[in-house]
């Protein structure tokens, strides 16, 4: 079965940092790019960074550039987020999902359950 | 304020069918494929239509998509109660170099 479970959500003061883990099962994990969506509370879809395949392409939204970091190990099918400089408007349940394709040009065909963060003092 | 535009609300009885718009620019659906998914209330977001008008492998051919110019549609048929849920149109965007989404639609079945 195909399956991601994403995981390392948690309570952080802004400022602060926090490292989000995607445990991917069922595929051939360096075959497709994945990317993070998140979602604020009450409100719609956000993405927020993809990587390629092969790891050798990322890309960001302009709400994150510099303050996050994704990557993966293809080694052990996992995908990572590192999030630093955390602010409020951070807060969000975070999703992994999987791309059709090697390069994100496809679309999100399998989610996470997702995991929350929450930036506050 | 969403890149691609989708009204915040659309209801129909059940039976009947309803459309959902997604307007965007050549930078985005006007270029690249479109795909839209459905997000059930307290759930995670699935996959409905991608490339257009691709349905996927376990979803009701009811749900069906099209696409012209740089405006795409979801249509929903024989609205059933389950149908009720957010929807979100997403495609690449090439300036931004990311993808991008709508502000999502909430259906209601009346």
């Amino acid at each position: 079965e195909v399956q991601l479970l994403d995981s390392g959500g948690g309570l952080v003061q802004p400022g602060g940092s926090l490292r989000l883990s995607c445990a991917a099962s069922g595929f051939t994990f360096t075959s497709y790019a994945m990317s993070w969506v998140r979602q604020r509370p009450g409100k719609g879809l956000e993405w927020v960074s993809a990587i390629s395949g092969s790891g050798g392409s990322t890309y960001y939204a302009d709400s994150v550039k510099g303050r996050f970091t994704i990557s993966r190990d293809n080694s052990k099918n996992t995908l990572l987020l590192q999030m630093n400089s955390l602010r409020v408007e951070d807060t969000a349940i975070y999703y992994c999902t999987k791309d059709s394709d090697t390069a994100p040009a496809g679309a999100f065909d399998i989610w996470g359950h997702g995991t929350m963060v929450t930036v506050s003092s | 304020q969403s890149v691609l535009t989708q009204p915040p609300s659309v209801s129909e009885a059940p039976r009947q069918r309803v459309t959902i718009s997604c307007s965007g620019s050549s930078s985005n659906i006007g270029t690249n494929a479109v795909n839209w998914y459905q997000q059930l209330p307290g759930k995670a977001p699935k996959l409905l239509i991608y490339y257009d008008d691709l349905v996927p492998s376990g979803v009701s051919d009811r749900f069906s998509g099209s696409k012209s110019g740089t405006s795409a549609s979801l249509a929903i048929s024989g609205l059933q109660s389950e149908d009720e849920a957010d929807y979100y149109c997403a495609g690449w965007d090439d300036s931004l170099n990311g993808w991008v989404f709508g502000g999502g639609t909430k259906l209601t079945v009346l």
